[in-house]
């Protein structure tokens, strides 16, 4: 099976740098995607890494370590708006297959 | 560019009535999803959809049937709508890497 572990809650404040971390577990690895929802919404696509290293797409970063099974999200100069749940999730048997997903964690960015 | 379009946005059922949630996306994605969302939890796979003409159970399947119509349709289906059932249910569809959701269908069993 797979499963994944992040933080539930992480508080920061605006302008600060805040990184959430995805642990995970999987029998086969084709990559590691982060998604955003606000309240009430849809999540929404935010990095990808298939590969060990960075990935920077503005504000936002991914990191990927498949040998620690391993990755994170780097939010840069928070903003209040970035407040919402991020989950990560891994895409497990073959590039267009299951897409299993993290528990989320709730970021709560304070003035 | 519609994206993933879901059908209906909210849905109120009795238990026991069935209801087919649609899910169609426009950009030629060979891969589709439908999850569910409770309140406070994460996103659980139902069932997905590699390719046309194929599905695979996901986390969840109990109590629920898909149908890949063509490449651009997903639908799921509850049989006998259980208060368990009550939930936000999302279809998303894949390229490769990244997934493009829906906006979602609030159900609400009674």
């Amino acid at each position: 099976g797979q499963s994944l572990e992040q933080p539930s809650e992480v508080t920061a404040v605006e302008g600060a740098i805040v990184q959430i971390n995805c642990t995970y577990q999987t029998s086969g690895f084709y990559g590691l995607s982060w998604y955003q929802q606000h309240d009430g919404g849809a999540p929404t696509f935010l990095s990808y890494n298939a590969l060990d290293g960075l990935e920077e797409t503005g504000r936002f970063s991914s990191f990927l370590s498949r040998s620690d099974s391993y990755g994170y999200l780097l939010l840069q100069e928070l903003q209040m708006k970035d407040s919402a749940s991020y989950f990560c999730a891994v895409r497990s048997s073959g590039n267009t297959g299951k897409l299993i997903f993290g528990q989320g964690t709730t970021l709560q960015v304070k003035p | 560019n519609a994206g993933v379009t879901q059908t209906p946005k909210f849905q109120v059922l009795k238990t026991g009535q069935s209801m087919t949630l649609q899910c169609a996306q426009d950009m030629n994605h060979n891969s589709m999803y439908w999850y569910r969302q409770d309140p406070g939890m994460g996103l659980r796979l139902i069932y997905y959809s590699a390719s046309e003409g194929t599905t695979d159970k996901g986390e969840v399947p109990n109590g629920y049937n898909v149908s890949r119509l063509n490449k651009r349709e997903f639908s799921l289906r509850l049989e006998s709508a259980a208060p368990s059932q009550t939930s936000v249910y999302f279809c998303a569809s894949s390229p490769l890497g990244e997934a493009f959701f829906g906006q979602g269908t609030r159900l609400t069993v009674v």
